[in-house]
Order: structure tokens, then sequence, then C-alpha cells
């Protein structure tokens, strides 16, 4: 089955650690990923997709992924965790129109 | 530019009543989307629309489950008898056309009803 799972549900990282979040993918899927965060009480807000350009996509808030054919991943890293980046993490993809989401990874930032 | 709007924020209703949600897409977007995302979970599709018809309804879990959008702009997700195993947070989204392969169109959020049904 079309599928994204993501490795973690909960991350915690020191503030100016690095952020590794992990997603991999089924090779049914198609090759259009995203990633999305949620802060508590608003809505998902794209931050990267990856739509079979350049494997290495850069998004918001200094947020990047790469896109690994060979490994099914699609990992999110940032070098240096701020505060502000605590929040709910969904890795996606794109089928026909609708998105489909993976379960979550909550990520916390330790002062 | 003002985003997507859910009304209301919150709703709690009984075992067996009817409810509606309401969502305000961005100005000018064609395509609407509702998902429902349950405690811990990632956000499940639902419906979605382009224009007024329903172009993909695959995932409204049963019967019970109806949404319209009769002008192309508002939609309302319209629940019947409801359970308890309804209560989740149902978010909207819209875009500005229906994506396609590569998907185009970004999807941008509303923040969401969270329904409880006691």
């Amino acid at each position: 089955a079309q599928s994204v799972t993501q490795l973690g549900s909960h991350v915690s990282v020191s503030e100016g650690a690095l952020v590794l979040l992990r997603c991999n993918y089924s090779s049914s899927v198609p090759p259009y990923l995203f990633w999305y965060v949620q802060y508590p009480n608003q809505g998902l807000q794209l931050l990267l997709k990856y739509t079979s350009a350049a494997t290495l996509v850069k998004g918001i808030n200094g947020f990047e992924a790469e896109f690994k054919k060979s490994e099914t991943s699609f990992h999110l890293t940032k070098p240096s965790a701020h505060m502000s980046d605590a929040a709910e993490y969904f890795c996606a993809y794109s089928s026909a129109s609708k998105i489909i989401f993976g379960s979550g990874t909550r990520l916390s930032i330790r002062p | 530019g003002a985003g997507v709007s859910q009304t209301p924020s919150n709703k709690v209703t009984e075992k067996g009543k009817y409810v509606e949600l309401r969502c305000d897409p961005i100005s000018g977007h064609t395509a609407l989307y509702w998902y429902r995302q349950s405690l811990g979970q990632g956000p499940e599709f639902l419906i979605y629309f382009q224009g007024t018809g329903a172009a993909d309804d695959s995932g409204l879990p049963n019967d019970r489950f109806f949404a319209v959008r009769p002008e192309g702009s508002v939609s309302t997700l319209k629940i019947q008898r409801t359970e308890r195993g309804d209560s989740a947070v149902y978010l909207c989204a819209s875009s500005e056309g229906t994506s396609g392969s590569p998907p185009v169109y970004t999807q941008y959020f509303g923040p969401g009803t969270r329904l409880t049904v006691l």
C-alpha cells in the first residue's frame, strides 16, 4: 500500500542542535513529497515540497529535505534548532489532488 | 490577505445530533478540501471540490457525512446522527486549482473546527 512512515512520534533536541525528522515512503508513492508543520492551535503550513526537480529542497524557516530514491527517504533537517520550531511535523505525499499525511512527529526544543 | 477561515472553532454536541461546519476559502481559490484529524494522527482526506462539484468524495467515511459548495466558494460539511467516534478536528484547505502531476498548487489550511461528540 502507498504510504509515508515517520520514524519517531516525538523528538526532543536542545536549542541550537541539529534537527532531524525522519520520513520514509513506500516505493509506489508518487514522487511528490511534502513536509507540513502544525503549530499549536494553528493550521497546517507548508514547509517545503519535492516535485522531481532538485533532490535537495529548501523550505521556510531554515528547513531543508533531501529526496533519496535509493533509501526511499525524505528526511527533514535544520542545522540549528530554535525554541520557535516546537511543533508537530507531518511528512506527506500528493495523490490525485489529495494529500496523504504521515502520523506526525512532535518536535520539542530543550532550552 | 485573509487566509482560510473555519467556523465554529469549537463545537460540542450530543450523540445523535446534526452538525454543520463551515469553511471560507481564500478568495479566488477554485479548489476546496476537507480533512479530518483525529487525536495523535495525521489529517485524513475526506472530500474535495473543484468549483461547485465534488470531484472526489472517496474519503467520506459513511453516508452520515455530506458536504456542499453551492456557489463555488463557501463550503459546509454536514454530519448527521453524530457518533462519539466523529470527535476530531475538521480541517479545510483551499488552492488556486487542483494539483495534477506534479502538484503545482499549494493547499492552504484553515485552523480547523474541533468537534466533540458527547
